[in-house]
């Protein structure tokens, strides 16, 4: 089982639409969360953190439950230029600095 | 403000050729990492450092060496390319505080392939 997983997508949307990301993590002793936002070919960019009760950052929502280990990302009101793929970030345990990073879901808002 | 700067963006190499991959960043970060992405997987971690004169293995570290001798600057050593070397490296810094959520700062990656 890989330590962070996700759905590889793509999800092909159309500008407007809400769209939901999920993630799994296998290790219970993790502590920080985040999600990252990677357009093709650059560099990962922190999107936001996620935070135990839940957060919003303008169109953005994270959410977290610890007893299923699971992780979400929802999007309303896409924008064309939210076409990214959508990396789920973990750190390794307890203490752990190290960060674990799922493969990505790949969105794409259309016209 | 710089952040982490990566050099060089792009690099062919030969079979067998060695090179180093320069990191550095100017946020007075204590820890740093090195990262490579294969075409549509995830990173995985090569090496890291938690802080000068401090190194360890990550992932996948065979074929790769590194050193940390001031806080700024974290090269990546190959030192016999193989085509299996063949990627999009990334380095990363922050300041590793335990039970606190602190994202890494990425560099914008050395695009490598060996031939």
């Amino acid at each position: 089982r890989k330590e962070v997983e996700q759905d590889p997508g793509p999800f092909n949307v159309p500008e407007g639409a809400t769209v939901a990301f999920n993630c799994t993590y296998s290790n219970s002793a993790s502590q920080s969360f985040f999600w990252y936002r990677q357009d093709c070919r650059k560099e990962p960019k922190l999107l936001m953190s996620v935070y135990s009760s839940g957060n919003e950052d303008g169109r953005f929502t994270a959410q977290l439950n610890r007893a299923s280990q699971y992780i979400s990302l929802l999007i309303r009101d896409s924008k064309l230029s939210d076409s990214a793929t959508y990396l789920c970030v973990v750190n390794g345990g307890d203490s752990s600095y190290k960060l674990i990073f799922g493969s990505g879901t790949r969105l794409l808002v259309r016209p | 403000n710089a952040g982490v700067t990566q050099t060089p963006k792009f690099r062919i190499l030969k079979i067998g050729q060695s090179m180093t991959l320069q990191c550095t960043q100017d946020m007075n970060h204590n820890y740093m990492y090195w990262y490579r992405q294969d075409p549509g997987m995830g990173l995985k971690l090569i090496y890291y450092s938690v802080g000068a004169g401090i190194t360890d293995k990550g992932e996948v570290p065979n074929g790769y060496n590194v050193s940390r001798s001031t806080t700024e600057d974290f090269p990546l050593r190959l030192e016999l390319a193989a085509p299996s070397q063949t990627s999009v490296y990334f380095c990363a810094s922050n300041n590793g505080i335990a039970y606190s959520n602190q994202p890494q700062h990425f560099g914008d990656g050395t695009r490598l392939s060996i031939l």
